[in-house]
């Protein structure tokens, strides 16, 4: 079974400061690791993803994350915050030999000015 | 850029009633799930659809669950008697590929039981 556990349900920062936000994943077979965006009243964008190959991903809106399989982890960074990244953040989970994500429980994102 | 669309974005049902709600995949695509996320909790999986069959389901997809593609873009998710723990917000997704490829999601149908 597979499993994300996203710590922190809210994360506030200032405009211009690093943001971080933190997934760890469980999963017995390699797994396929994937941000979300949720912006208010908005489905579910992707943000990046991770299947195979490079470990530091790079994402729209200047958004990255690395997998650290030794830590079981795929923490979203960005360098600097901006109002318009004020939203809810999902980490998700698959894998190759299936097609369902599963998803953390979310970070909502306050960018402060 | 392409998007799944859903129907109706809102909809409030009596305790018991059927309920359904559409979607539109993107047009080639070809896997289509259902997700649902009960207020304050995580986005669950309830079940995909492959060359019109169910390919995985969830234990929340029970009997009272079903899901059909009627016609060539519709998709669509029926709730045979809705109960009061059914409200949630209701996302329909799809995806070109099964593994590792990109699952596009609608914005959601907000369903309401009372």
């Amino acid at each position: 079974a597979q499993s994300v556990t996203q710590l922190g349900s809210h994360v506030s920062v200032s405009e211009g400061a690093l943001v971080l936000l933190r997934c760890n994943y469980s999963s017995s077979v390699p797994p396929y690791l994937f941000w979300y965006v949720q912006y208010p009243n908005q489905g579910l964008q992707l943000l990046l993803k991770y299947t195979t190959g490079a470990t530091l991903v790079k994402g729209i809106n200047g958004f990255e994350a690395e997998f650290k399989k030794s830590e079981t982890s795929f923490h979203l960074t960005k360098p600097s915050a901006h109002m318009s990244d004020a939203a809810e953040y999902f980490c998700a989970v698959s894998h190759q030999y299936g097609n369902k994500l599963v998803f953390g429980a979310g970070t909502i994102l306050r960018v402060k000015s | 850029e392409p998007e799944v669309t859903q129907t109706p974005s809102h909809q409030v049902t009596q305790m018991g009633q059927e309920v359904i709600l559409r979607c539109v995949p993107i047009s080639n695509h070809l896997y289509f799930y259902w997700y649902r996320q009960i207020l304050g909790q995580k986005v669950e999986f309830l079940v995909s659809f492959y060359n019109n069959e169910i390919s995985e389901k969830s234990e929340i997809f029970d009997d009272q669950f079903s899901v059909e593609r009627p016609d060539g873009s519709n998709f669509t998710l029926k709730i045979r008697s809705t109960k009061l723990e059914d409200s949630a917000m209701y996302f329909c997704a799809s995806s070109e590929e099964v593994s590792g490829n990109t699952i596009y999601f609608g914005e959601g149908s907000w369903l309401t039981v009372v």
